[in-house]
């Protein structure tokens, strides 16, 4: 199994452009979910997905968009690039069983910087 | 609001010590407490998860404790190597939402020769 991946690694923006990022994952997981993580600071969470065609806010959804179509990818839309997304971001994946709740598998991460 | 709050921020040991890392958390109920090791320029990988209803939980060199009455947990690693080197997060998950998990700020772990 690949695990999690994500692409790209890295990625620089001019201010007002919009990307996508990646994240696939080949472990059947049900939950994915996309992070950022600023220097020094904790993982945030930006969006999550319970299942294919479910997707629900975390702590700083503004000015990213997110859809699940499949199980298996779960891509990150940049809607106008800001300085303030300078950051690098997480994708993760999970599952749940009796013996491991809800373990979380994560990607390498993509570092993303806004001129 | 749900939080976690690790302690020290950021610790530096010899190698061959051993240290303890600290994390409280609000989040209420609970489902379970994880704890990861994040290297610089890499995603975090789990080093342990316990339920509410476990005490500790091993996994090789490092052990987690976990105290669910006054919501505290800690990381203890024992023989540290140079390895070890890495930022240490603590994370907990409530039993409303497993989708919504609250991360700590981390305790950057220093180990020197």
């Amino acid at each position: 199994n690949a695990g999690v991946t994500q692409t790209p690694k890295f990625q620089v923006l001019k201010t007002g452009q919009s990307m996508t990022l990646q994240c696939a994952q080949d472990m059947n997981h049900e939950y994915m979910s996309w992070y950022r993580q600023d220097p020094g600071m904790g993982l945030r969470l930006i969006h999550y997905s319970v299942g294919a065609g479910i997707t629900d806010q975390g702590e700083v959804p503004n000015g990213y968009n997110v859809s699940r179509s499949t199980t298996e990818d779960f891509p990150l839309r940049l809607l106008s690039a800001a300085p303030s997304q300078t950051s690098v971001y997480f994708c993760a994946s999970s599952y749940s069983t009796k013996r491991y709740p809800f373990e979380q598998y994560f990607g390498p991460g993509t570092r993303l910087t806004v001129t | 609001k749900n939080q976690v709050e690790q302690s020290p921020q950021s610790l530096i040991i010899l190698e061959g010590k051993n240290c303890t890392l600290q994390c409280n958390y609000t989040v209420s109920p609970f489902s379970n407490l994880r704890w990861y090791k994040q290297d610089t320029g890499r995603g975090p990988v789990s080093l342990t998860i316990m339920t509410f209803s476990e005490n500790t939980k091993s996994n090789g060199r490092y052990t987690a404790t976990l105290d669910a009455d006054t919501k505290q947990s800690s990381l203890h690693i024992t023989a540290s190597q140079l390895s070890d080197s890495a930022s240490y997060i603590c994370v907990v998950t409530p039993n409303t939402n497993a989708g919504k998990s609250t991360f700590g700020d981390g305790t950057t772990l220093t180990v020197k020769p």
